[in-house]
C-alpha cells in the first residue's frame, strides 16, 4: 500500500498563475481533505471532498476549489496566486465520513514569487 | 471557536531525557484527538490517536494523556533519542461535525531538538 501520494512534489509560481495540485488517497480510503500549512504554523483546514462533492470547506476564499473523480483521487486549484498562497499544501484522507484517523500525504512545497 | 494551543513552542533537550508536550484545547467536546510528528518539510507521520473514551494510548516510547473535561493532552516521550528532533503537533476533531463531516484543528506544534 502506498499510502497518501501527492503531487508534484515542489512548484514555483509567479503572481496572478493558476496551479493545481493532486491527491491519490490510502487504498480503500473515499474522503479526501485538504489542508494548507503556512512556514511554522499548523495545517489550517481547506476543504474536504466526499462522494465527488464538497462537504465542508474552512475559511478560504473561493480562489481555492477542488474535484474529487469516481476514483476517490482529488485536485485542489488556486487561481489569481498571491504571495500569501506559499506554503505546504498537504493532502489525508480516511475511510467514510466517521471520526476515524486520517492519513496523510507528503505535501506540495508550493511557492509564488 | 475551537482553539489549540501548544506548550513549549521550542524544546531542546539533552539525549536520554524524558520529556512532557503539552496541548491544551478549548472546547471540550472533542470526538478524537491525533498526535503527529512532522520533519522539516514533510508531511505528517501519525503518532498516536486517542478517542475521546480514551485516557491514554502507547506505542513504543510514546506515551499520550487525554483529559477531556479540562482540555488538555500530553505527549510523553521516554529515553529522548536524537533521531526524536521533529514538529510535533496535536490535532483535535469536533463531536459535532459540520455538515457531517469530521475535520482536524491543529495547534502550532512544538519544535523539538534532542541533542546528542
Amino acid at each position: 500500500d502506498a499510502g497518501v501520494t501527492q503531487s508534484p512534489t515542489h512548484l514555483i509560481k509567479t503572481r496572478g498563475q493558476q496551479v493545481t495540485l493532486r491527491c491519490s488517497p490510502k487504498s480503500g480510503h473515499d474522503t479526501v481533505s485538504w489542508y494548507q500549512q503556512a512556514l511554522g504554523q499548523g495545517p489550517q483546514f481547506i476543504f474536504q471532498y466526499y462522494e465527488e462533492e464538497e462537504r465542508q470547506r474552512g475559511n478560504f476564499p473561493d480562489r481555492f476549489s477542488g474535484h474529487q473523480f469516481p476514483n476517490y483521487s482529488s485536485e485542489l486549484n488556486v487561481n489569481a496566486l498571491l504571495l500569501g498562497d506559499s506554503a505546504l499544501y498537504l493532502c489525508a484522507s480516511r475511510p467514510g465520513q466517521g471520526a476515524g484517523e486520517q492519513f496523510f500525504g507528503p505535501g506540495t512545497r508550493l511557492t509564488v514569487l | 471557536k475551537q482553539e489549540v494551543t501548544q506548550i513549549p513552542a521550542a524544546l531542546s533537550v539533552p539525549e536520554g531525557e524524558n520529556l512532557v508536550l503539552n496541548c491544551s484545547f478549548t472546547d471540550s467536546a472533542i470526538y478524537n484527538l491525533q498526535w503527529f510528528r512532522q520533519d522539516p518539510g514533510k508531511g505528517l507521520t501519525s503518532l498516536l490517536l486517542i478517542q475521546s473514551s480514551q485516557r491514554e494510548q502507547t506505542s513504543g516510547r510514546l506515551n499520550a494523556s487525554l483529559d477531556k473535561s479540562s482540555g488538555r493532552s500530553t505527549l510523553y516521550i521516554a529515553a529522548s533519542q536524537p533521531g526524536d528532533s521533529a514538529t510535533y503537533l496535536c490535532a483535535v476533531s469536533p463531536e459535532f461535525p459540520t455538515s457531517g463531516t469530521y475535520k482536524y484543528i491543529f495547534g502550532t506544534g512544538t519544535r523539538l531538538k534532542v541533542l546528542a
